[in-house]
């Protein structure tokens, strides 16, 4: 049974440009969350997503930062003109349905972002 | 006030060891509670979730949590150098806005010394 997964694992992008990174949750997994963690910094919560759906948003950015889970497909966390404080990793973790476990979430293996 | 608070590190303890790692909290109406280990460039990987008082063991994990201290701990007992990572606490709060968002501590660095 496959973890969650995340692509790319590394990405580097200069300052302005757009970064898109995606997550496919672990199988049977319907709620998607994303979390920042900056260099020698905390996890911090961005956002959380069920199909179709942005459940909570607390974490984001209000400028150039928006996520997505579409009914087909991973879920995208997208960074529009990326600035040098945006390098991070981003990971991504998934839980399974509400009465199921449900709260507890398991991490894929992150995206890190380097922007020039 | 921090909402998650975790003793402040590093941690060194000899192989064999006991090791204690401590959290508290500040949402007085939180449910649920998680310990993740974290190696240097990796993620987070899930190590124990507690949701009642008391204790919870895992071979050689135990999570004690008390809530009406508001704290939560991690014993790691017989301790190996395989051990030393960064140990997150995190909780989801009460409820509304908090449900499903995990709140971390800063983290504790652990390391083990043969």
């Amino acid at each position: 049974n496959a973890g969650v997964m995340q692509n790319p694992r590394h990405l580097v992008r200069r300052r302005g440009q757009e970064a898109r990174l995606r997550c496919s949750p672990m199988k049977g997994h319907s709620h998607v969350y994303w979390y920042r963690q900056l260099p020698e910094e905390g996890l911090k919560f961005m956002v959380y997503l069920q199909k179709e759906n942005i459940i909570d948003e607390s974490g984001m950015p209000k400028e150039r930062f928006s996520a997505e889970f579409p009914k087909e497909g991973p879920s995208i966390l997208r960074i529009q003109q990326v600035v040098r404080g945006d390098s991070a990793a981003y990971f991504c973790a998934s839980s399974p349905p509400k009465g199921s476990g449900g709260e507890t979430q398991y991490f894929g293996p992150g995206t890190r972002l380097l922007v020039l | 006030q921090k909402e998650v608070e975790q003793n402040s590190g590093p941690l060194s303890v000899p192989e064999g060891a006991i090791a204690s790692l401590n959290c508290t909290y500040s949402d007085r109406g939180s449910q649920s509670f998680f310990w993740y280990r974290q190696y240097s460039g990796k993620s987070p990987e899930l190590i124990m979730s507690i949701y009642s008082n008391g204790d919870k063991e895992d071979g050689r994990f135990t999570a004690q949590l008390n809530k009406a201290s508001q704290y939560v701990s991690l014993l790691i007992r017989d301790s190996q150098p395989s051990d030393s990572a960064t140990y997150l606490c995190a909780v989801i709060g009460a409820g509304g806005t908090s449900y499903g968002k995990l709140t971390f501590g800063q983290g504790t660095i652990l390391t083990v010394h043969p």
